[in-house]
C-alpha cells in the first residue's frame, strides 16, 4: 500500500459544482502539502500545514480551501470548481527535520 | 523573478555521457535543497537533498550546491534512457523554511 493515498485518483465534475479531494498518510509525518501542477508551471502550492492546528495559504489559495481533519488527513475542497482549475493535484508529507517532500500518485481533475 | 528557476529543456544527451541539470533560487536563507525525478503521468520522486556547500554524490547522481551563488546542480552520470523524464529542483523558503516550493523543471531526454 502506498504511504500517501489520495482519492479520487480521476475525477471529472462540471463548472460550478464543489468538490472534494483527500489525502491520508502512514509516514507519520506532522506536515501536509496540496500542490498543483500544470504543464510548463511546474508544482505550485495550494495549502500547507504543519499539524492538525495549522494552515496556512500557498502561492495559489485562491478558489481552494482545506480541512486537516487529523495528523494523517488532508483533504482539498474546490467550492464552485471553474474549467481553469484543471490540472493533476498532488498531495506531499514531510517531517520537520529533513523536510524531504513524499508524494501521493495525484488526481488528475477535469472541470467541463 | 521566479523563487526556484530552472532550464525548460528539453536537454538531450547520448546514453553513457554526463549530464547536467541546474537551478537557482531566490532566497538567500534557504537551507535546505532537494531534487525530485518524475516520469510522465507520475508522482515526484525524492532522488537528492542537499544541505551544506559542496557536493553529494549518490550512486550516479552528484548533487551541487553553492548558496554564495544560490546555485543548485544535479549531475547524472553514464546517463541511461531510464534516466529520460523532468527533474524538478525544490527548496525551502519562507520566514521558518516552511514552504517547500519547485521549479518548473527541465525535461532530460537520453537518447540511446
Amino acid at each position: 500500500d502506498a504511504d500517501v493515498t489520495q482519492t479520487p485518483r480521476n475525477r471529472i465534475t462540471k463548472t460550478g459544482k464543489r468538490i472534494m479531494l483527500e489525502c491520508s498518510q502512514t509516514k507519520g509525518h506532522d506536515r501536509m502539502y496540496w500542490y498543483r501542477q500544470d504543464p510548463g508551471l511546474g508544482l505550485r502550492l495550494i495549502y500547507y500545514s504543519f499539524d492538525v492546528k495549522d494552515i496556512n495559504k500557498g502561492e495559489i489559495s485562491d478558489g481552494y480551501s482545506v480541512s486537516r481533519q487529523a495528523q494523517a488527513k488532508f483533504s482539498l475542497s474546490l467550492e464552485s470548481a471553474i474549467p481553469n482549475q484543471t490540472a493533476l493535484y498532488f498531495c506531499a508529507t514531510s517531517d520537520g527535520g529533513t523536510i524531504e517532500a513524499f508524494f501521493g500518485q495525484g488526481t488528475r481533475l477535469t472541470v467541463v | 523573478q521566479k523563487e526556484v528557476e530552472q532550464n525548460s529543456g528539453p536537454l538531450s544527451v547520448p546514453e553513457g555521457a554526463i549530464a547536467s541539470l541546474n537551478c537557482t533560487y531566490s532566497d538567500r536563507g534557504s537551507q535546505s535543497f532537494f531534487w525530485y525525478r518524475q516520469y510522465s503521468g507520475k508522482s515526484p520522486e525524492l532522488i537528492m537533498s542537499i544541505y551544506s556547500n559542496g557536493d553529494k554524490e549518490d550512486g550516479r547522481f552528484t548533487a551541487q550546491l553553492n548558496k554564495a551563488s544560490q546555485y543548485v546542480s544535479l549531475l547524472i552520470r553514464d546517463s541511461q534512457p531510464s534516466d529520460s523524464a523532468t527533474y524538478l529542483c525544490a527548496v525551502n523558503m519562507g520566514e521558518y523554511g516552511n514552504k517547500l516550493v519547485f521549479g518548473a523543471g527541465t525535461i532530460l531526454r537520453v537518447k540511446s
